[in-house]
């Protein structure tokens, strides 16, 4: 357990709407990443973070954006939520022997 | 870019071996690593290889051969609980830590 929690565990939105999804973590790690994983692709890295207000985009990083404004905490938005967007978000942050360790997960679905 | 390749499924009875594969092509190697997730949880590190040769640890064994572009994962004394999605991941020198993933190979173990 790295002491990562994410939040909300489960969304439901409309198309359009703007959604944001919280990673909080408590050991004080620098690297986290955020990742979605659809049937088929894997998992998929969206954007990640070096440090507070150090941000960069990973692989699949339209529509969405980052913020991390403390070491705790995470914040992925979607500016306006798409179908294409329904997933299951992962965030992770880089531990011991640098190896990732990942949070439960957040399903959103976008209607 | 990378690519990484292993089996989408697999399947074997309680108690056997199997070996999952996963063949990758990539600059700048710096790391392969194993993940195991259970339906509808989040991934779990299971090994990592950064060195040519084999990892063991308990039931689980994971083998690397860099100029080869190959890896794999060995399950011995195959239990129910080992049916799972097991994530193959490089990491790249340059990568502030982020991995690429495969698409994960579903082993399912029978009775």
């Amino acid at each position: 357990d790295a002491g990562i929690t994410q939040s909300p565990r489960h969304k439901v939105t409309e198309t359009g709407t703007p959604v944001t999804l919280r990673c909080h973590q408590t050991e004080n790690h620098r690297y986290m990443y955020w990742y979605r994983q659809d049937p088929g692709h894997g998992l998929r890295l969206i954007h990640y973070s070096y440090g507070v207000k150090d941000t960069d985009k990973g692989e699949v990083s339209d529509g969405y954006s980052v913020s991390r404004s403390k070491t705790e905490d995470f914040l992925l938005t979607l500016e306006s939520a798409t179908s294409s967007q329904t997933s299951v978000y992962f965030c992770a942050i880089l531990g011991e022997e640098d190896t990732q360790y990942f949070g439960p997960g957040t399903r959103l679905t976008v209607l | 870019g990378q690519n990484i390749d292993q089996p989408t499924e697999m399947t074997a009875t309680e108690g056997a071996i199997v070996q999952i594969n996963c063949t990758y092509q990539t600059s700048g190697f710096n790391g392969l690593f194993w993940y195991q997730q259970h339906a509808g949880e989040a991934p779990t590190f299971l090994s990592y290889n950064v060195l040519d040769g084999l990892e063991e640890k308990g039931r689980f064994s994971s083998f690397l051969s860099r100029s080869k572009g190959y890896s794999y994962l060995l399950l011995k004394e195959l239990q129910m609980k080992d049916s799972a999605s097991y994530l193959c991941a490089v990491r790249r020198s340059d990568s502030w830590g982020k991995l690429q993933f495969g698409a994960g190979t579903q082993v399912v173990v029978t009775p």
